[in-house]
Formats: C-alpha cells, structure tokens, sequence
C-alpha cells in the first residue's frame, strides 16, 4: 500500500485566494482525520470523518475552513478566502478503527502551505 | 509583528547512548496510549503503543513504561542513532470509544554522532 497520499505537497498563495488540500487514504481505513501543525500550536486536530461522515468538526478555525468526503477513497479541505495565518503543515491521517479497538493512526506526508 | 515558536523541550545524547523521552497525560480515563515520530519534513509515524492494562511493552531497541498512578508515560531507546534524532509525540485515547487521540507537544530528540 502506497500509504495516506497528500497533494500537493507544498502550495504557496496569495492572501484572498482559494486553497484546495487533497487527501487519499489507506484503502479499507474507515475513519479520516484532518491536521494543522505550527510552532506556535503544534498539532490541532480539525475535523474527523468516520465511513465518509463528519463525526467532530470543533477544530475547524472559521467559517472559511471546510471539509469533504464524498467517498472513502478521496477528502477535501478548502480554505476560502485563505489569510496569511493559514500558513501551516496540513496533514490527514487514517485510521482503520471497524473492529471496534484502538488502532494506530497513519499520516500522511503533509502539505506545506503558505499564504503570503 | 514576528511570531515566537513553540520552544520544544530538547534532548541531546550521544550515538549510542539510550535516550529517555517522557510525556505526562492528563485524562485519568485515557486507556491507550501511542508514541509517534516525526522527521523533518515528514508526517508523524507510528513507533509503539500501549493499553491501559500493561506498564511495560518493548519493540525493537524502543520500550515504552506506563504509569497510570502519576499519569505518566516514557519512551526509552536504547542505543541511541542518529536516525533517531526526530520529535516524539505522546498520543492518548479515552476509554469512551473516540478514535480521537490527544496530542502532547513532543520533544526533541538530537542524536550527536
């Protein structure tokens, strides 16, 4: 298995613009999570899918974040507008928790993104 | 105006020496615990976890100690390389069925050769 794939990997932009993340997780995993990680906060959790829907989406910063799973193969964060405090590591991570015990949580590789 | 990072607590040890890494929870209810490594530029990755139900658990060169009394949790690897040089993160789960784990801050690992 190729793992939880991210694209991109890095993304710089300009404040106001939209700012799509993408994420693919580990086949037959049934539970997605989204990360934010910075200096200043470490690693926030900011929402959680499980069978593709959104169980815990307190972490979610504003209105201006949202996020999708149309299916259990593909996720989207959007930022829209983006602002320079956006700037972060973006990680999802995915989890096979259908067995009804705690399990690892696999990560993927992360986008850089910036917003000048 | 410029932004302070998060100062993260440092270890510095030398190549081959074992490394001490600890991490103190805080739900009294958490009852599975995980120690992530991140690399730079890199997502965190699994090392080694625990249940609730044990205070010792080994892997390869990594052991991992519970202390439910003082809710504490140590990672030790032994023989330390310089591809351990890396964070370490803590991660805990409740007992009410969340696969939703806490996060602590991590901790530098920097391995001198």
């Amino acid at each position: 298995d190729a793992g939880v794939i991210q694209s991109p990997r890095h993304e710089v932009t300009e404040m106001g613009q939209e700012v799509t993340l993408r994420c693919k997780p580990i086949s037959g995993h049934n539970s997605l999570f989204w990360y934010r990680q910075t200096m200043m906060r470490g690693l926030e959790l900011l929402i959680y899918f499980n069978n593709n829907v959104p169980i815990d989406d307190s972490g979610m910063p504003e209105d201006r974040f949202s996020a999708k799973m149309p299916n259990a193969s593909f996720s989207t964060l959007k930022i829209q507008p983006s602002e320079p405090r956006d700037s972060a590591v973006y990680f999802c991570a995915s989890i096979d928790s259908t067995g009804g015990t705690y399990n690892e949580q696999f990560f993927g590789p992360g986008t850089r993104l910036t917003v000048l | 105006g410029e932004s302070v990072g998060l100062h993260l607590p440092t270890l510095s040890v030398q190549e081959g020496d074992n490394s001490i890494i600890n991490c103190a929870y805080s739900n009294s209810a958490s009852d599975y615990f995980i120690w992530y490594k991140q690399e730079s530029g890199k997502g965190p990755q699994f090392i080694i976890d625990i249940r609730s139900n044990m205070d010792k658990r080994q892997g390869q060169r990594v052991t991992v100690l519970l202390n439910k009394t003082v809710k504490h949790l140590s990672l030790q690897i032994a023989a330390t390389q310089p591809g351990d040089s890396a964070v370490y993160f803590c991660a805990e789960n409740d007992r009410g069925g969340s696969y939703i784990p806490t996060f602590g801050r991590g901790t530098s690992l920097i391995v001198h050769p």
